[in-house]
């Protein structure tokens, strides 16, 4: 499809929590970014992938964050034990390439709140 | 690391003013890109400028991107209701698009 997919919409969870995203990016787009965006318009890059490769994780608090783009399957960001600063809406994106003339393809976002 | 700055962070207009938004980057950058943001929605992107001097339109919307490839412009011209939301600029350097805080219109009727 023409859209970037993220589900779900909206996920509350518990402090300690697991949290588990998913993202279908559009069919032919080799690379996948996830950010995470905070209340104050933030954008906060956490990790990119080329295919089902890392390509910069440079961004991921690995202690509790990791992710996944594995072959015919939506690729996911989870999050083991969720902190209370974890609440963000975190938003996928994908591209052809990388820098990409048509830029990122964003999806709608997923919003945790962690109670 | 990248840093983009961008301001102002607010711009209250009237409709049928004029506004711009200013982004700069503590690097040089291989591209920048700006995107649009409606309130509870994901960004959109818009433009991305590559050459050094750039300047692109698209209808009411002028974008530029500096000589040295490190600060870029998103000027609107008569400003409509339908342009409310947040502005973005992210600048690409090292396979790594990094975004400004935006710039958030809210526009008077």
């Amino acid at each position: 499809g023409e859209e970037v997919a993220q589900t779900p919409k909206h996920l509350v969870r518990g402090e300690g929590q697991k949290a588990k995203l998913y993202c279908a990016p559009i069919k032919g787009h080799s690379y996948v970014f996830w950010y995470q965006q905070v209340l104050k318009n933030e954008f906060k890059f956490l990790i990119s992938f080329q295919n089902e490769n890392v390509f910069d994780e440079t961004g991921m608090p690995k202690e509790r964050f990791s992710a996944k783009c594995l072959p015919n399957s939506p690729c996911s960001l989870e999050i083991q034990a969720t902190k209370l600063e974890d609440s963000a809406v975190y938003f996928c994106a994908s591209s052809q390439s990388v820098p990409g003339e048509y830029g990122y393809t964003f999806g709608s976002g997923t919003r945790l709140t962690v109670v | 690391g990248q840093q983009v700055m961008q301001i102002p962070q607010y711009q209250h207009v009237q409709e049928g003013e004029d506004f711009t938004t200013y982004c700069n980057s503590s690097t040089t950058l291989s591209n920048i890109q700006w995107y649009k943001q409606r309130p509870g929605g994901h960004p959109v992107f818009l433009i991305q400028l590559v050459k050094s001097g750039e300047v692109k339109k698209q209808k009411r919307l002028t974008f530029q991107f500096g000589e040295a490839k490190k600060n870029s412009s998103l000027h609107i011209t008569a400003t409509q209701t339908t342009d409310v939301g947040t502005y973005f600029c992210a600048g690409h350097r090292d396979y790594k698009l990094s975004f400004g805080a935006g710039t958030t219109v809210t526009v008077r009727a």
